[in-house]
């Protein structure tokens, strides 16, 4: 069965530090990768992809991606405690559907 | 531009009911998806549709559960009888087809079973 793990947290820093999230995946012929923030009590929403191994930035996001270790991460910087959400890493399988992880939390303190 | 267009937001109905949930995809989305969220086993994909073909419902839970897309433009999911256990978010999300292409979620519809 094809996973994708990420550590359920709560992962807690300071405000205007680094928060750095991490995500697994069982699945070598994935191709596709995407990190989704969801407040609680909204839906899920698109914040990152990558397809390529490498870095991946987009404003005070970077996205990260090893696909020989099969490891995704996303980087928040200089992060706010607005950016308190819980995070969602998923890949895309063949078949066109996304396995999703089971998302970790964050907390930013002021 | 709109989003993901989902109704209703919230539904709290006894058991044994039916339960009809709509979704409205974003205009030029070929790829719709349902998923129903909890606590204990986190986002769950139900059921996808590839240009309103069903592709895979490999995650629907049991009989009771249905799902159509009668157009480019509408899918329901249909829960007959509903339960207790039922009970759930569930999020309809649409993309453009290709395993490139990421998803956007609906805001969801709190499903209470009473």
């Amino acid at each position: 069965q094809k996973e994708v793990e990420q550590n359920s947290g709560p992962l807690s820093v300071p405000e205007g530090a680094i928060a750095s999230l991490n995500c697994t995946y069982s699945d070598r012929v994935s191709q596709s990768f995407f990190w989704y923030r969801q407040y609680s009590g909204k839906s899920p929403e698109l914040i990152m992809s990558i397809y390529s191994n490498g870095d991946k930035e987009d404003g005070r996001f970077t996205a990260q991606l090893n696909k020989a270790s099969q490891y995704v991460s996303l980087l928040i910087r200089d992060s706010q405690p607005s950016d308190s959400a819980t995070y969602l890493c998923a890949d895309y399988n063949a078949g066109n559907m996304l396995t999703f992880g089971g998302g970790t939390r964050l907390m930013v303190k002021p | 531009d709109a989003g993901v267009i989902q109704s209703p937001r919230h539904e709290v109905t006894e058991m044994g009911q039916e339960v009809t949930l709509r979704c409205k995809p974003i205009s030029g989305h070929n790829s719709l998806f349902w998923y129903r969220q909890t606590m204990m086993r986190g986002l769950e994909l139900l059921i996808y549709f590839n240009n309103n073909v069903p592709i895979d419902d490999s995650g629907m839970p049991e009989d009771r559960f249905s799902a159509k897309m009668p157009n480019a433009s509408f899918s329901t999911l249909k829960i007959q009888p509903s339960e207790p256990r039922d009970s759930a978010v569930y999020f309809c999300a649409s993309s453009f087809g290709g395993d490139n292409q990421p998803q956007h979620f609906g805001d969801g519809t709190r499903l209470s079973i009473l």
